[in-house]
């Protein structure tokens, strides 16, 4: 099955730093891939969604300055959270959609980063 | 926003049981899909269903569909104390896939 990979698993930093997070699509080309962001003990909200070579669409609330999206290729999308707070501290997931057209629209989730702010 | 509702919140039940969890979804979608998810853990893909299928079957998961009611259900039969976790089901319309609420299903040996 499609695999979709995201490094780090866990970060610690300082408040006021800046948190890259990198999803791959390990072996196959995603034109969309999505963020969602897990506080604990709720369910998984989506965030955004990056589409290859464009400019991510943010939901309501979520803000791109804080959360900056990436997609420059069909196998990687990154976000990175600038000048993290504790309350950015969360769980965040990543998922891509395959490139061909899905009319059933599968996609496949990374296995999540743990973000901690001190 | 969330698109599907899931009951029961939680649910508890003995070793051998079987488990059944509800999702309500409010808009037409393309597939839906159940997960599960151990206590700070990542999404494990359970199963998906498409909107043109009614049930599918996957070893001690059944998974219905039923469009005209927007609704889903996910039964786990015979439940061992490893299916200990929180399931969510999660719609996908054209463009976005959104999660339900979840259920926290607990198995006691």
């Amino acid at each position: 099955g499609a695999v979709v990979s995201q490094h780090p698993s866990w970060v610690i930093c300082k408040s006021g730093t800046s948190v890259k997070i990198e999803c791959r699509s390990l072996d196959f080309q995603a034109t969309t891939m999505f963020w969602y962001r897990q506080f604990p003990k709720q369910s998984l909200m989506l965030m955004a969604t990056s589409n290859e070579g464009s400019k991510a669409t943010y939901e309501q609330g979520v803000e791109k300055d804080k959360f900056l999206i990436n997609h420059a290729s069909l196998t990687l999308s990154t976000l990175t959270v600038t000048s993290a707070h504790p309350e950015d501290s969360s769980f965040y997931i990543c998922s891509a959609r395959f490139f061909r057209t899905s009319v059933y629209n599968e996609q496949f989730f990374g296995p999540g980063t743990r973000l901690t702010v001190l | 926003s969330q698109q599907g509702e899931e009951d029961p919140q939680a649910l508890s039940i003995q070793e051998g049981e079987n488990a059944t969890m509800n999702c309500s979804y409010k808009t037409s979608i393309n597939n839906l899909q159940w997960y599960r998810q151990n206590s700070g853990r990542g999404l494990v893909h359970l199963i998906l269903i498409r909107s043109n299928e009614r049930e599918k079957h996957s070893g001690r998961l059944r998974v219905t569909l039923d469009t005209s009611k927007k609704s889903s259900s996910l039964l786990i039969t015979a439940s061992r104390a490893a299916d200990t976790a929180s399931y969510f089901c999660a719609t996908a319309g054209y463009q976005k896939v959104t999660f339900g609420t979840g259920t926290k299903l607990q198995v006691i040996p």
